[in-house]
């Protein structure tokens, strides 16, 4: 089983609609957890941190199930500006500060 | 202006020629790594270190060195570089302490 797995998608999505992405992680003493966005095969950028209370970032909202072991993004309201690649990044070695990262969900939004 | 420059950007290569992929960072990180990116395996760390001359292999170290004798800089070298090794190289930076990764531009290497 993988560490990180993710619905490499891609997932098509009209212009104004909502979409949500899962992300499931194998170590359950998993300590941090991230959204990255990567824009056609430039550098990932960080879009959020996921808190255990679940946060919130204008459209989008981020959430963490411990017990299912999973992490979840919804962005409302899509922008085709939201078109990209979502990472999902868990820390799985706290020894060396060390991420490992899903394989990504492809995203385009459909004017 | 906090950047993590590498260079060259893109690189087209044969088969034995050794080359080295440059990393430099100017926020003072302590914490520096290399992941290369394929289609399907996502990011996977090829080396890091965690300050000047401490460096550890990651997930995929074979056929790779890097060196930390600067806090900035890090080099990945390819001493014979083989066709597999033809991917997408990021190198990342972060302060010790902190999970949030600041990543270079990126370096596109075709090994013929």
């Amino acid at each position: 089983r993988k560490e990180v797995e993710q619905d490499p998608g891609p997932f098509n999505v009209p212009e104004g609609a909502t979409v949500a992405f899962n992300c499931t992680y194998s170590n359950s003493a998993s300590q941090s957890f991230f959204w990255y966005r990567q824009d056609c095969r430039k550098e990932p950028k960080l879009l959020m941190s996921v808190y255990s209370s679940g946060n919130e970032d204008g459209r989008f909202t981020a959430q963490l199930n411990r017990a299912s072991q999973y992490i979840s993004l919804l962005i409302r309201d899509s922008k085709l500006s939201d078109s990209a690649t979502y990472l999902c990044v868990v820390n799985t070695n706290f020894g060396n500060e060390k991420l490992t990262f899903g394989t990504g969900t492809r995203l385009t939004i459909i004017p | 202006e906090a950047q993590v420059t590498q260079n060259p950007r893109y690189l087209i290569t044969v088969t034995g020629k050794k080359l080295t992929v440059t990393c430099s960072q100017n926020m003072n990180h302590e914490y520096m790594s290399w992941y290369r990116q394929d289609p399907g395996l996502g990011l996977r760390q090829i080396y890091y270190s965690m300050n000047v001359e401490v460096t550890d292999k990651g997930d995929v170290p074979e056929g790779y060195k890097v060196s930390r004798k600067e806090k900035r800089n890090f080099p990945l070298i390819l001493e014979s570089p083989s066709p597999n090794q033809t991917s997408l190289y990021f190198c990342a930076t972060h302060p010790l302490g902190t999970d949030t990764q600041y990543f270079g531009p990126g370096t596109r290497l075709t090994v013929l």
